[in-house]
């Protein structure tokens, strides 16, 4: 059974740093990994899809990284800002368009 | 286009009553998945459709639980009875032809069930 871990499970730092979330998969067979945003009261958006082949996908100040062999990937936010304050969900598609969430990471930029 | 739409946003109802919860799926997406979200177990996939029919339904925790995909524009997720441990927030999300192998979810904002 697929199981998503995602660390730290919450964090808080200074406006202008940059910050690295860290999530991490059992079964290294997937078809993809996914990193979505959820703010508060509100449903997931979605901010980068990394196909199984690939390493890495960049959006904006957003970079994720993917290890499938290891059962890693990793998503980098540059020069934070208050409006990412959210909580960030690493998910994993295994067969069967099944999508495996970890428990997320909330992130607070204090100004 | 609107998103994905649900309907309602909170429900309050007390144990043993009959809960629906309503869905709309962006327009032209062929694969709609129904998840809980809890504090406890976090989010969890419990039905998904394609092209209105039931794939897996394996998340389903238990006979109260239905869900229907009558057309490409409307699904349910009914609770019947309902019991305390049924609070949650419920989504609803939506993807395109072809599946959720290469295409993102859109997620709905969520119906929030409080059952007392």
């Amino acid at each position: 059974k697929q199981e998503v871990t995602q660390i730290p499970a919450a964090l808080s730092v200074p406006e202008g740093e940059n910050l690295v979330l860290n999530c991490s998969f059992t079964d290294s067979a997937i078809y993809n990994l996914q990193w979505f945003r959820q703010d508060p009261g509100k449903g997931l958006t979605s901010l980068l899809l990394i196909q199984s082949s690939q390493r890495e996908q960049t959006s904006g100040r957003l970079n994720a990284s993917l290890d499938k062999s290891s059962g890693r990937s990793t998503l980098y936010i540059a020069a934070s800002q208050p409006g990412d304050s959210a909580t960030y969900l690493c998910a994993v598609e295994t067969s069967g368009s099944r999508l495996t969430f970890g428990e997320g990471t909330q992130l607070t930029v204090n100004p | 286009d609107a998103g994905v739409i649900q309907s309602p946003r909170h429900e309050v109802t007390e144990m043993g009553q009959e809960v629906t919860l309503r869905c709309k799926p962006i327009s032209g997406h062929d694969y709609l998945f129904w998840y809980r979200q809890t504090m406890m177990r976090g989010l969890e996939l419990l039905i998904y459709f394609n092209n209105n029919v039931p794939i897996d339904d394996s998340g389903m925790p238990e006979d109260r639980f239905s869900a229907k995909m009558p057309n490409a524009s409307f699904s349910t997720l009914k609770i019947q009875p309902s019991e305390p441990r049924d609070s949650a927030v419920y989504f609803c999300a939506s993807s395109l032809p072809g599946g959720a192998l290469t295409d993102t979810q859109y997620f709905g904002p969520g119906t929030r069930l409080t059952v007392l």
